[in-house]
């Protein structure tokens, strides 16, 4: 079964400061990787996308890794602002073409003044 | 406005009642889902849709029915609400550009079932 396991589940972090997601996954075969961004009461946004020969993505203060080896992903926040006060989804896509996505948990991060 | 949104936003409703859940969008994108969202799960998959009157179930389908006859609109309807289906419905749209299906998700509709 496409698995997709996100850590830690929640996090707090003082503003100004930096933090990483973490993202492992068994879907097989792979098509890409995204990430989301959902603010509370909202939908999910997607903050970047990468195929299995992207490394790294950035999409301003935030920067997604992708290891297709290891079945590994991060998504690393800099400089956070209160407004990064969210659930991260790592999501993955088992093919080309494949709109079904296998989603993970999600990982609630608070930023605090 | 442009984009693609869901009503209603909030819904109480009783075990057994029927229940339809509104998804409307202007893009004019060929793919169309609902997930529901659990606290401690993923999204979960409860139908798609290809185009209009194309239709296909997702992971959860069990105690939902969907229509789509005009591309725009794609409703969920609880057939006899239980319980178990109290959750968040999300509604997406896609629509597929350089071979990536980017998704983009309406607000929501916390649905209750008493």
């Amino acid at each position: 079964k496409n698995q997709v396991e996100q850590s830690p589940q929640s996090l707090i972090i003082l503003e100004g400061k930096n933090c990483t997601l973490q993202c492992n996954y068994t879907v097989s075969p792979f098509s890409n990787l995204r990430w989301y961004k959902q603010d509370t009461g909202r939908g999910p946004v997607s903050l970047t996308i990468m195929t299995f020969s992207e490394n790294t993505k950035s999409n301003g203060r935030y920067t997604a890794t992708l290891d297709a080896d290891t079945k590994q992903s991060s998504l690393h926040i800099t400089a956070s602002q209160l407004s990064d006060s969210a659930s991260y989804i790592c999501v993955v896509s088992s093919a080309p073409g494949d709109y079904k996505l296998s989603f993970g948990a999600g990982t609630t991060v608070t930023v605090r003044a | 406005d442009a984009g693609i949104t869901q009503s209603p936003r909030y819904k109480i409703t009783e075990t057994g009642r029927q229940v339809t859940l509104m998804c409307h969008q202007t893009w004019s994108h060929s793919y169309m889902f609902w997930y529901r969202q659990d606290l401690g799960h993923g999204l979960r998959l409860i139908y798609y849709s290809a185009a209009a009157d194309i239709t296909d179930k997702g992971e959860v389908p069990d105690g939902y029915v969907v229509s789509r006859s005009k591309t725009e609109n794609f409703p969920l309807t609880l057939e006899s609400a239980t319980r178990s289906q109290t959750s968040v419905y999300f509604c997406a749209s896609s629509e597929p550009t350089g071979g990536r299906y980017e998704q983009y998700f309406g607000p929501g509709t916390r649905l209750t079932v008493t």
